[in-house]
């Protein structure tokens, strides 16, 4: 069965640090893997997905299939990065998304 | 373009109690999903319809939780009764398809006491 951990339920950095979510999946097979980001206030939406392999908002996700991890990142944080980050995985032909625990980022001034 | 709609955005219940929950997706959206999400961690799958069909129901606990889309369109979503545990967020989504965007509705919050 697939599995998406999300090791860290916190992150606290000040702006203009740098920041990195860790996503860790289990899935034999090649699944797609997903960044959705819900800010306060606001409904879930998606950040990036690995088969787009662009930048969005400043933020960059590799997938590495050896480690399978999808580790979010991005140089410098600013304030409006604050949200709650959910990683997801995609492994069947219909689309529905297998989500991790989330982690919250704080940036701080 | 208007959004996926849920209502309501919030209710309380009684334990044992019964509540619908309904979606309205993007126009033209044949993918349907009912996420759960409890405090403190990500959602999980209840349901997911194409068109009028069920996909996947795996899930969904059905001694008290049902979801119907009858015309292809709106949805809802039943639990009767309610059990203290069922207190989450239900999120609505929806996608014109399978690789495409899934969209997500602002969730309709379920207290039950």
């Amino acid at each position: 069965a697939q599995r998406v951990t999300q090791p860290e339920k916190l992150l606290s950095v000040f702006k203009g640090a740098p920041v990195e979510l860790k996503c860790n999946y289990s899935y034999s097979g090649s699944p797609e893997l997903f960044w959705y980001v819900q800010y306060s206030r606001q409904r879930l939406q998606l950040l990036l997905r690995h088969i787009s392999r662009e930048s969005i908002k400043g933020f960059t996700a590799d997938l590495n299939k050896g480690e399978t991890s999808f580790h979010l990142k991005k140089p410098f944080a600013q304030e409006e990065d604050s949200a709650m980050y959910y990683c997801a995985l995609s492994a069947d032909s219909w689309g529905k998304l297998q989500f991790g625990s989330g982690t919250q980022v704080v940036v701080t001034p | 373009e208007a959004g996926v709609a849920q209502s309501p955005r919030y209710k309380i219940i009684e334990k044992r109690q019964s509540v619908a929950f309904w979606c309205n997706p993007i126009s033209g959206h044949a993918t349907l999903y009912w996420y759960q999400q409890i405090l403190g961690q990500g959602p999980k799958l209840l349901i997911q319809f194409q068109n009028n069909g069920v996909v996947d129901d795996s899930q969904l606990p059905k001694d008290r939780f049902s979801a119907e889309r009858l015309k292809g369109v709106d949805s809802t979503l039943k639990i009767q009764p309610a059990k203290l545990e069922d207190s989450a967020v239900y999120l609505c989504a929806s996608s014109s398809g399978s690789g495409n965007t899934i969209y997500f509705g602002e969730g309709s919050w379920l207290t039950v006491v």
